[in-house]
């Protein structure tokens, strides 16, 4: 069974810094693309970031492009956000997701989310 | 950037309507579409991949079709459970972009 644990999300002042991780449990971590979305209050779904098993090919929305770092340590099966220069307009929950296949994308395990104040 | 536009915003049917959510992309994405379920203080849960593949243990009442810009998402009987908001995602290139989501209320 998939599982997968996010952590290190709070609260932190505009301009601060904070690192999530995502843990993994049950599949071979390294032969998927990992992604981060995350979900303001009251809103939709915005994807954040990806990055594929070998971390040779990575891709970041606009909004938090030169901000936000994704990395991954599969020797560990865990994933990281670090996220730099916050804005209030970065709170929201944040899931990791796993992408289920380069050929037939889509995500299909999620982790349960962490919320990041900034504030 | 691909936009992704979703309707209606919301929709309310009863129990054993069917349901027709329809997507639409700025480009074409081939048949490079997700559909998911989200439920309140819940995760994203995936139901259909490449425009019109079932993910495993979702219901056959859910179906997708569609290719190029327009696609739709059909869910068939309409059951108490299926209460949540429902979001297309394109996978044909980055930045991935979801819909604004369709809030489906069961009367």
């Amino acid at each position: 069974e998939v599982h997968l644990v996010e952590s290190g999300g709070g609260l932190v002042k505009p301009g601060g810094s904070l690192r999530l991780s995502c843990a993994d449990s049950g599949f071979l971590f390294s032969g998927y693309s990992m992604n981060w979305v995350r979900q303001a209050p009251g809103k939709g779904l915005e994807w954040v970031a990806s990055i594929n098993g070998d971390s040779s090919d990575i891709n970041y929305a606009d909004s938090v492009k030169g901000r936000f770092t994704i990395s991954r340590d599969n020797a560990k099966s865990s994933l990281y956000l670090l996220m730099n220069t916050l804005r209030a307009e970065d709170t929201a929950v944040y899931y990791c997701a796993r992408d289920r296949s380069l050929a037939t994308p889509g995500l299909d395990y999620w982790g349960q989310g962490t919320l990041v104040t900034v504030s | 950037d691909i936009q992704m536009t979703q309707s209606p915003s919301s929709v309310s049917a009863s129990v054993g309507d069917r349901v027709t959510i329809t997507c639409r992309a700025s480009q074409s994405i081939s048949r490079w579409l997700a559909w998911y379920q989200q439920k309140p203080g819940k995760a994203p849960k995936l139901l259909i991949y490449a425009a019109s593949n079932l993910q495993s243990e979702v219901p056959s009442r859910f179906r997708g079709s569609g290719s190029g810009t327009d696609f739709t998402l059909t869910i068939g009987s309409l059951q108490p459970e299926d209460s949540a908001t429902y979001y297309c995602q394109q996978a044909d290139s980055f930045p991935y972009t979801f819909g604004q989501g369709t809030k489906l209320e069961i009367k």
